[in-house]
This record gives structure tokens, C-alpha cells and sequence, in this order.
């Protein structure tokens, strides 16, 4: 049962536009998401998260958006650069309960020149 | 700073050995974490530390034994494995319980790439 779906495998964006990753969950009792960019054969690095109790968190080019009752987030990169060609993953977690994150399946960005 | 140190970077190991992976942060966080990510699949949790004990094992196999001698200190410890258990090994910590809550920003090392032949 797969509670965090990126529905997009690959993205393609042209330097200079916007990115806009998206993923959507299942699980009610998710209250924390984050956003990590990752290159082959590397760590996943953290980009940015939110908390249930916001809908919009912005730190320089990105911003993630929060739709509690879609349960759908979004990851908008502006402007994408070419550094930005990574898979990114959005990962869930219920801070309550337990110390785990669950992972999405990953988005391949491709930012173009 | 947010560094999360693992080593070996590479490993190649016959299924009748044993090696350890090592995985190091000193950003006082209390909560470590082993993953396991095969290709163009997301991560996937083996093991918790909370305070220096384990706290969650998603059944993982009993080849796979972790040890955490410290609160910045977690080990892997890896004996007779199968050629399936080839993937990338990764490390993350985060601050762990506070404010009734797991703050878990997790930070991951950058991982121990395994090959068992």
C-alpha cells in the first residue's frame, strides 16, 4: 500500500521556468512532509518541509504548498537552473507516533538550457 | 552543520562475510536511522535508534544487525548476505522527541554502496 504517490516519474523544464513537482498521500494522520533532492549514487539532501498547521513554507526558489483536505503537496522551483536536474522526493511522516518517514516513489527532474 | 559522515563509501563483500557499516553525526541529534535504497526506488526503513536504543525494526532479515555505542555513533553489522541484499546503504539522523512530538527532519549521510557477489 503505497500512502505517498509522486504520479510523475520525469519532469521536464526549461532553465529560467517553473518547476512544479507534485505528490498526494493517504494517510489522515501525516502531519509533518519534506522535500529531498537527490543525485545517483548520493544521500537524499533535505530541501525544504512543512507542517500540517501551514499550507504555504518558501525558502529562496522553493516553496512547498500544503492542500490538507486534497492531501496533496507541491514543490514549485522558480527559477529552475540546471543544478536543480535531480530526483526529488516528498516524504510523509505522523510526528505523534513514530520517528519514520515514508517516502514517495520520486520525481525525475530534467531542467533543459 | 548538517553532516552525516558513513564510510565505507564502496563495499564488496562474499556472502561469507562479515562487515560493519559506520555512520557518525555530531549534531546532537538523538534519533538514527539505517535505510536501504535499491535503483530508482525510494528509501526504505530498516532501523531506528531513539536514545541509543532500537525503537522500530521493519523486519529486517537477522543478517542485518545494528548497534548505536553512542548517541553519535551507529553501526551496521553484515554477515552472510545474498547477492539481493546489493544497494545503496544510507544513514540519516534527526533531533528525535521534543515538544511531545518527533521533530524529524531526518539528514542523511551520503550512503555505502554494497555489492555482495
Amino acid at each position: 500500500d503505497q500512502q505517498v504517490k509522486q504520479n510523475s516519474p520525469s519532469l521536464s523544464v526549461q532553465e529560467g521556468r517553473i518547476s512544479i513537482l507534485n505528490c498526494d498521500y493517504t494517510n489522515s494522520m501525516f502531519d509533518y512532509f519534506l522535500w529531498y533532492k537527490k543525485y545517483p549514487a548520493e544521500g537524499p539532501t533535505f530541501l525544504i518541509s512543512i507542517s500540517s498547521i501551514k499550507d504555504k513554507n518558501e525558502d529562496g526558489r522553493f516553496t512547498v504548498f500544503l492542500n490538507k483536505s486534497a492531501k496533496h503537496l507541491s514543490l514549485h522551483i522558480v527559477p529552475s537552473q540546471p543544478g536543480d536536474s535531480a530526483v526529488y522526493f516528498c516524504a510523509a511522516s505522523d510526528t505523534g507516533t513514530a520517528s519514520k518517514l515514508t517516502f514517495g516513489t520520486g520525481t525525475r527532474l530534467q531542467v533543459t538550457l | 552543520d548538517t553532516e552525516v559522515t558513513q564510510t565505507p563509501k564502496h563495499l564488496v563483500m562474499g556472502m561469507t562475510n562479515k562487515k560493519s557499516l559506520k555512520c557518525e553525526q555530531h549534531m546532537g541529534h538523538r534519533a538514527m536511522y539505517w535505510y536501504k535504497q535499491k535503483a530508482k526506488k525510494p528509501p526504505e526503513l530498516m532501523f531506528v535508534y531513539s536514545y541509543e536504543k532500537l525503537s522500530i525494526n521493519e523486519s529486517v532479515p537477522s543478517r542485518f544487525s545494528p548497534e548505536c555505542p553512542n548517541s553519535s555513533l551507529l553501526n551496521l553489522h553484515l554477515h552472510a548476505l545474498q547477492p539481493e541484499d546489493s544497494a545503496l546503504y544510507l544513514c540519516a539522523s534527526s533531533q528525535g522527541w521534543g515538544r511531545g512530538k518527533y521533530t524529524d527532519t531526518q539528514y542523511f549521510g551520503p550512503g555505502t554502496r554494497l555489492t555482495v557477489l
